[in-house]
């Protein structure tokens, strides 16, 4: 099955909550990115967090990462409007290839 | 610059048409990306060139034909496509990674060319 499987496909919140998103995956992975996409548009880089690192913070974002477990979670805190997007994790597999494979996303809709 | 462009923001063709989708960088990386994106879909990879050579190649049909023209120019020509080839086509651009993969390192992405085939 796919790698990089995402819950929940679609979340909805007040602004000021906090949003979780997770993300699980397959195979030996030497990073693993999030990136948020807003509707009909790019997608843009929020974080990157090796295979050695546990946790990791950028502004009101908190992504963490269990290897054993093969998954991932990405936190917003108190979240904005402007955070209505849908949301992606993104693994290159540590198998010698090349690619990188997006998960199936959640859609965020933060209501203000 | 640490932007990717795309040209045509949107094309509409027909089967028998002949195009080309363009993107540009000038942010020195050396690895660009070619994704199609259908809707509701995450973006799947199409094609990777790695300093201007093709890289990866996920068995994408021969109606799409990738070229990197430089370090800076990635195009994709378009011909005999299908209706269901229809979707946001996504070019991407990257550092190589130290460890010589050019997706370890988090890539930029231009805004894609809304494709519909009739």
């Amino acid at each position: 099955s796919q790698q990089g499987e995402e819950d929940p496909q679609a979340l909805s919140i007040q602004e000021g909550e906090n949003a979780t998103m997770n993300c699980s995956y397959k195979t030996s992975i030497n990073n693993l990115q999030w990136y948020r996409q807003n509707s009909g548009r790019g997608l843009v880089h929020l974080i990157l967090i090796r295979s050695n690192e546990r946790e990791k913070h950028s502004g009101r974002l908190r992504v963490t990462l269990d290897t054993s477990k093969k998954s991932s979670s990405l936190l917003i805190t108190a979240s904005r409007a402007a955070d209505t997007a849908s949301y992606f994790c993104a693994t290159a597999p540590n198998t010698g290839g090349f690619k990188t494979i997006f998960g199936a996303g959640t859609r965020l809709f933060v209501k203000a | 610059d640490t932007e990717v462009t795309q040209t045509p923001k949107h094309l509409v063709m027909g089967m028998t048409n002949k195009k080309s989708l363009k993107c540009e960088q000038h942010m020195g990386h050396r690895a660009m990306y070619w994704y199609k994106q259908k809707a509701k879909k995450p973006p799947e990879l199409m094609f990777v060139y790695s300093y201007e050579k093709l890289s990866i190649n996920e068995s994408v049909p021969s109606r799409f034909s990738p070229e990197c023209p430089n370090s800076s120019l990635l195009n994709l020509h378009l011909h005999a496509l299908q209706p269901e080839d229809s979707a946001l086509y996504l070019c991407a651009s990257s550092h190589p990674g130290l460890a010589g993969g050019p997706t370890y390192n988090e890539q930029f992405f231009g805004p894609g060319t809304r494709l519909t085939v009739l």
